[in-house]
């Protein structure tokens, strides 16, 4: 089984400017949820979509969104870009959402801000 | 709002020796799940140990095992006979049942393995 995706692997963007992130969870899975890591700020939840609905934010700008299809691949958007969203950006998988499912992890997309 | 600590930024340990990492967390909540996740230089995260918190006994997963104290809200991992291939970052995360997926994460452990 194909583990979780993510694309681009590196990205390299200037401040203003928008990006767009791509997340495949593993196949069968419906539950896809963001996290960025930072050193200064460590991992911090964004958001899980649960069957193309948000189901939990986290705190962090209007600037971050996202959405998830109807194949339960998931994209997180963050628009006006600055130096300080520079981060590792994760996403996770589960199986159903499920409360005792194990999330499974993709490689992360490592986002500059210059 | 639910808070994970890891008390020790770094440690160190010899090969073949134990080591024993730190988590403390603060909730209101009865019914949670407390996880360690490793992450090596390639980023990947990786589960190392699940733990539900109605359960008494201490989750053990082959070298790995925990000490959960509820009433302490305490959740320490150990590592025996650690080998080379066990240095990574180590993060201490917890999830209530009825939050959906969302993790809370702790500020990770460096663990450096020494031959």
């Amino acid at each position: 089984k194909a583990g979780v995706t993510q694309t681009p692997r590196y990205l390299i963007k200037t401040r203003g400017q928008q990006v767009t992130l791509s997340c495949s969870p593993i196949s069968g899975h419906r539950s896809v949820s963001w996290y960025q890591q930072t050193p200064g700020q460590g991992l911090q939840f964004l958001f899980e979509y649960f069957s193309e609905t948000q189901r939990n934010k986290g705190n962090f700008p209007g600037r971050f969104s996202g959405r998830q299809f109807s194949n339960s691949r998931s994209e997180m958007n963050v628009s006006t870009l600055e130096l300080g969203d520079s981060a590792l950006y994760l996403c996770a998988s589960s199986s159903t959402g499920d409360r005792s499912n194990e999330q499974f992890f993709g490689p992360g997309t490592r986002l500059t801000v210059l | 709002a639910q808070t994970v600590t890891q008390s020790q930024p770094e440690m160190s340990v010899q090969e073949a020796e134990t080591v024993t990492l730190s988590c403390t967390y603060d909730t209101s909540e009865s019914d949670y799940y407390l996880f360690w996740y490793k992450q090596p230089p390639s980023r990947q995260m990786i589960l190392v140990i699940r733990q539900e918190a109605y359960k008494q006994q201490n989750a053990t997963e082959n070298r790995f095992s925990v000490n959960f104290q509820k009433a302490a809200k305490s959740f320490s991992l150990k590592i025996s006979d650690s080998q080379l291939g066990d240095a990574a970052m180590y993060f201490c995360a917890y999830r209530e049942r009825t939050s959906g997926s969302r993790l809370t994460f702790g500020e990770g452990t460096q663990l450096t393995v020494n031959p």
